[in-house]
Order: C-alpha cells, then structure tokens, then sequence
C-alpha cells in the first residue's frame, strides 16, 4: 500500500463520541486525503492536505475537521459521531506533479451505533 | 456526477485479454482519463491513465480514441487476481487536487 497506514483499521462507537483516524505515510508525499466511501455513493472526497498545516474542504466535509502537523501524519476528526458517518475511510498520497496518480490505504471501517 | 459510462459488469476467462470500455463523450481538452480499479474491500489502486496517445505500463495499456470520446484499458493476460471494479475517471491534471468523482465502474469478473 505504497507505504500508508490506517488506524484503527476497524472501529465501532456510539453517536455522541469524538473520533480520530490517523493516517501516516512513510513516502514523504506532499499531498494526503481522506475519502469515504458508501453503497451507491462511491468514494467521495472528504478533506485534503497540501503541506504541513495546509488543509482544504473536499465534497463532503461537513462533520469532519483535518490537521496535519508533520508531514507523514494526517487525523480526521469526526467530533461528535454520527450513524450517517458510519462508512469505509480510505487515506491516499500523491506528489508534486503527479497529478491524480493517487495511492491508497487499505481503510478503516467505522461504526457508529 | 461521474463524466464516464462503463458497463456494470464484465467476464473474462483467465489468461486471455480484458477489454474494458469507457465512454467520455463530453470530455474536455485538458482533461485526463485515469483508470483504477479496487479489489474488494480494499483501497482503490491506481493503473494507468492518458490524455490523448495510448499508454502502456507494467499493468495495462490504455487505448484512447482520436476523437478522445472513448477508450479501453486492456488487461493482456487476465488472472484471477485482476477480479475487481475498474473505474474510468476524467480529470483535468492537478485541477480541484484529488478531487476525483469515482462513478459506479465496471465489475470484472475473471473466471478460471
């Protein structure tokens, strides 16, 4: 998985709670994203981070909030979780220049009951 | 709303080549066909992608038709492994940063 992690890479928790999903990549790519993906929806952009404190809203960003304070780390942060949040979180890289040649972690599925 | 029609589904027997077809009849002139594809339930895995000229790579080829309105990627040996939703994604190159709209793709299912 060109050298990306997820964690948790499974989660359940209750609506109400505050959760954070971390991505880490050792690629030192600039660029780094976080998706979601859902049954008849396909994979939708969430937030996305262009540099080290360098963060912009994606497609659907509501509920969410990104930081990136070091290069190879990038947390998503649901702040309270919601059951329309329940879904598969996928981080991605990419570099300079490459344009949308994106690589992929292998997820997080996260539930919210 | 996905630029691309694919077909939903597709066989193939294994060893012989894929040919999965893409219709982007509305695509633009600096706009890129990329192709991915995602076997289940893991990240979606970039193969190829082109703007006007075929492409090859250790992966796939990409035909891309003079007219650009459509295109094939070609799996020359299919394995069973190659079993997975191919997405063909329009995007113009380094536009709205990673903002790719991946539509319902093509299901292929590769068959011993």
């Amino acid at each position: 998985d060109a050298g990306i992690t997820q964690s948790p890479r499974h989660k359940v928790t209750e609506t109400g709670t505050p959760v954070t999903l971390r991505c880490h990549q050792t690629e030192n790519h600039r660029y780094m994203y976080w998706y979601r993906q859902d049954p008849g929806h396909g994979l939708r952009l969430i937030h996305y981070s262009y540099g080290v404190k360098d963060t912009d809203k994606g497609e659907v960003s509501d509920g969410y909030s990104v930081s990136r304070s070091k290069t190879e780390d990038f947390l998503l942060t649901l702040e309270s979780a919601t059951s329309s949040q329940t879904s598969v979180y996928f981080c991605a890289i990419s570099e300079v220049g490459a344009g949308e040649k994106l690589f992929f972690g292998s997820g997080t599925q996260l539930s919210v009951l | 709303d996905a630029k691309t029609t694919q077909p939903p589904s597709m066989d193939c027997a294994e060893g012989r080549a894929a040919n999965l077809p893409c219709n982007h009849s509305t695509i633009s002139g600096n706009e890129y066909v990329y192709w991915y594809r995602q076997i289940h339930s893991q990240g979606p895995q970039y193969i190829i992608h082109g703007l006007k000229n075929n492409e090859t790579n250790e992966m796939a080829s990409l035909i891309i038709t003079e007219d650009r309105k459509s295109s094939t990627l070609i799996l020359p040996h299919a394995t069973l492994r190659d079993t997975a939703v191919y997405y063909c994604i329009v995007k113009d190159y380094g536009g709205s940063q990673g903002n790719l709209i991946f539509g319902k793709g093509t299901k292929l299912s590769v068959k011993p």
